[in-house]
């Protein structure tokens, strides 16, 4: 069982760029929740996708848009970065309605310069 | 809504001896309660968790942690560290109804000193 994967591990982009990471759930989850952490902070969550729509949202701005595969892998995708979007961002895969615990990935560190 | 808060943002602590790293949350509805720890350059770890039942929850590798619903905190406790315990240590909790959807802390980082 690989886990969850994430790709790419690092990033580097351009203010006003956009950029888009994907994630693998854990094998057997069909949900997935991602995740924003800032340096020296604790994750924010971001969105998350069950049966391939948007189920839950948190404070962010539209900027952040997601998509979920039949496959149950996802993407997050950020528009018109800004330098505050520097973060590590963290997909977590889960089986939905267990409660129990989220699996995360590694994350991808991205740098906006 | 869910806030969790952690009262120290470091903890200095000599190998083998006990850590306890405090943790209190606020929440209007029934939660479940999570601790994760973070290595460097990793990601996020399930440490122990509560969902119901007995109020105090261990891990495989020593630590435990006590739900105390009165006092709306969930601290976890070692009573002898490692060096390789050296980590980022995250509370959350998670709202009974929010399927997974977790609110953390701010962290908790512990050094392990020789």
């Amino acid at each position: 069982d690989a886990g969850v994967t994430q790709s790419p591990t690092h990033l580097i982009k351009t203010r006003g760029q956009q950029v888009t990471l994907r994630c693998s759930p854990k094998s057997g989850h069909d949900t997935v929740s991602w995740y924003q952490q800032a340096l020296g902070q604790g994750p924010q969550f971001i969105f998350q996708y069950y049966e391939e729509e948007e189920r839950q949202r948190g404070n962010f701005p539209d900027r952040f848009s997601g998509h979920q595969f039949p496959n149950y892998s996802s993407e997050l995708n950020v528009n018109a970065l800004l330098l505050g979007d520097s973060a590590l961002y963290l997909c977590a895969s889960s089986l939905v309605g267990s409660n129990t615990e989220a699996f995360f990935g590694q994350g991808t560190r991205l740098t906006v310069v | 809504a869910q806030s969790v808060t952690q009262l120290d943002s470091q903890v200095p602590v000599f190998e083998e001896a006990p850590v306890e790293l405090r943790c209190n949350y606020s929440s209007s509805v029934s939660v479940y309660l999570f601790w994760y720890v973070q290595y460097p350059n990793q990601g996020l770890q399930l440490l122990l968790k509560y969902l119901s039942g007995s109020t105090l929850v261990e891990s495989i590798n020593g630590f435990e942690a006590e739900f105390n619903k009165s006092q709306t905190s969930f601290h976890l406790r070692k009573p002898s560290v490692h060096i390789s315990d050296t980590a980022e240590y995250f509370c959350a909790v998670s709202a009974k109804a929010a399927g997974n959807k977790l609110t953390f802390g701010g962290g908790t980082r512990v050094l392990v000193k020789p």
